[in-house]
């Protein structure tokens, strides 16, 4: 089975500031998908970059990008510039491609918290 | 496009009962999952329907069960509840396998 791990239960920054969120996940796999979601108070779950497996390049999303690393199972995002509305609970989370339809595997969470 | 809504947002109930959440897809979404959020198991997967078929479902007891319409529509539904099912039940709904999933605001049950 697949697990995904987020090793900081909580991060904080201070703001205009980048800060890098940590994954690691295991699997036998070799085609899958990665995904950080970000979980404001208000809980609605929102997705914020997603990496296909396959692909080498690094995704990005404006302010966001990760450093995938296949081989050693790695996935970290990096936010930079934060701003104080990116304070909330993200979640890292791993759908393989092999039959498994839409199943989300999901890390532990890190908050984070952004300083004015 | 309207988003993915989830009815009802809160509810409370007693021990030994049973609920029925229900989740509307964005329009056009065949693929609607449900998820369970607690602070002690985080986030778990518990079943997933595509075209009114479960086609995926997680480590959960037969308590939970759930159906999908023909409109995409799906209800999930805990009988017999127990303190434990406290939690807050998130529905995501997809286009297909490929494509991202969307969440909606979840369902806040509390067993007492």
């Amino acid at each position: 089975a697949q697990t995904v791990t987020q090793s900081q239960p909580e991060m904080s920054v201070q703001e205009a500031e980048t800060v890098t969120l940590s994954c690691t996940y295991d699997t036998s796999e070799s085609d899958y998908y990665l995904f950080w979601y970000k979980q404001p108070p208000s809980r609605q779950m929102i997705l914020v970059i997603r990496q296909e497996a396959y692909k080498q390049q690094n995704a990005t999303e404006n302010r966001f990008s990760v450093n995938f690393q296949k081989a050693a199972k790695s996935f970290s995002l990096k936010i930079s510039d934060s701003q104080l509305g990116d304070a909330a609970m993200y979640f890292c989370a791993y759908r393989g491609n092999n039959n498994a339809g839409n199943m989300l595997t999901f890390g532990g969470g890190t908050r984070l918290m952004v300083k004015p | 496009k309207a988003g993915v809504t989830q009815t009802p947002r809160y509810l409370i109930k007693t021990r030994g009962q049973q609920v029925t959440l229900s989740c509307s897809p964005i329009s056009g979404h065949r693929s609607v999952s449900w998820y369970q959020q607690t602070p002690g198991q985080g986030l778990q997967f518990l079943f997933e329907y595509f075209s009114e078929t479960q086609r995926n479902k997680g480590n959960f007891p037969g308590r939970f069960s759930g159906r999908q319409f023909s409109n995409s529509r799906s209800e999930m539904n805990v009988s017999t509840l127990e303190l434990g099912d406290s939690a807050l039940y998130l529905c995501a709904s997809s286009l297909t396998e490929t494509y991202e999933q969307y969440f909606g605001p979840g369902t806040r049950l509390t067993v007492t």
